[in-house]
């Protein structure tokens, strides 16, 4: 079983839609959660960080971390075409850097 | 605009090169990362520094060599290339802080043929 698993997609939803993205993870451990964009081409830029459990939310964004569960989401609301990415996720124990686990991410398209 | 920059956007090379990928950061972070990117595996660490001169294997160190001489700068070297090291490269920097963010490059395209 790999650490982090996600959903690779592709996902395709037309636009004003809600989304969900999600990832499940296997080492009862992580406390930080963390969410990056990746445009085509692009590296991958840090949208949200949560840490522990709970929901935090940034304009569109909502992240929610459920540890009981090792359940992760990323609610996209009122989705745009600049959305349509790769999302992934990343998750670590404690605050060093070395040890975060990336999910494999997943592709999003968003329908104009 | 903070930036991470990486030398080279697309890379061919041949079996048995030795590869060179640069990169370079701005933001006076103490730390910097190599990862290498490849579908259905996501990113994974291949060496990571914490300080100048300073270097730490990462998950898959097999076949790389990095050196950071200077802060600001973070080499990643393939000693000689091969066909399986053809992948996505991505630098990264973070501060001493480590887990709040990480800043990438925008990648190197790297085939060996």
């Amino acid at each position: 079983q790999k650490e982090v698993e996600q959903d690779p997609g592709p996902l395709s939803v037309p636009e004003g839609a809600i989304v969900s993205l999600n990832c499940t993870y296997s080492n009862s451990a992580f406390q930080y959660f963390m969410w990056y964009r990746q445009y085509s081409r692009k590296g991958p830029e840090l949208l949200m960080y949560t840490y522990s459990s709970g929901n935090k939310e940034d304009g569109r964004f909502t992240a929610q971390v459920d540890k009981s569960s090792k359940y992760i989401s990323l609610f996209i609301r009122d989705s745009q075409p600049s959305d349509s990415a790769t999302y992934l996720c990343a998750m670590s124990e404690g605050t060093s850097y070395d040890k975060v686990i990336f999910g494999p991410g997943t592709s999003l398209s968003v329908i104009p | 605009d903070v930036k991470v920059t990486q030398s080279s956007r697309y890379l061919v090379k041949r079996t048995g090169e030795k590869v060179f990928l640069e990169c370079v950061q701005d933001m006076d972070h103490e730390n910097m990362f190599w990862y290498r990117q490849d579908p259905g595996l996501g990113l994974r660490l291949i060496y990571f520094s914490y300080d100048v001169k300073m270097k730490e294997k990462g998950d898959i160190p097999e076949g790389y060599s990095v050196s950071r001489e200077k802060k600001e700068r973070f080499s990643l070297i393939l000693e000689s290339a091969s066909t399986n090291q053809t992948s996505m490269y991505l630098c990264a920097s973070s501060n001493s802080q480590g887990n709040t963010e990480a800043f990438f490059g925008q990648g190197t395209r790297l085939t060996v043929v």
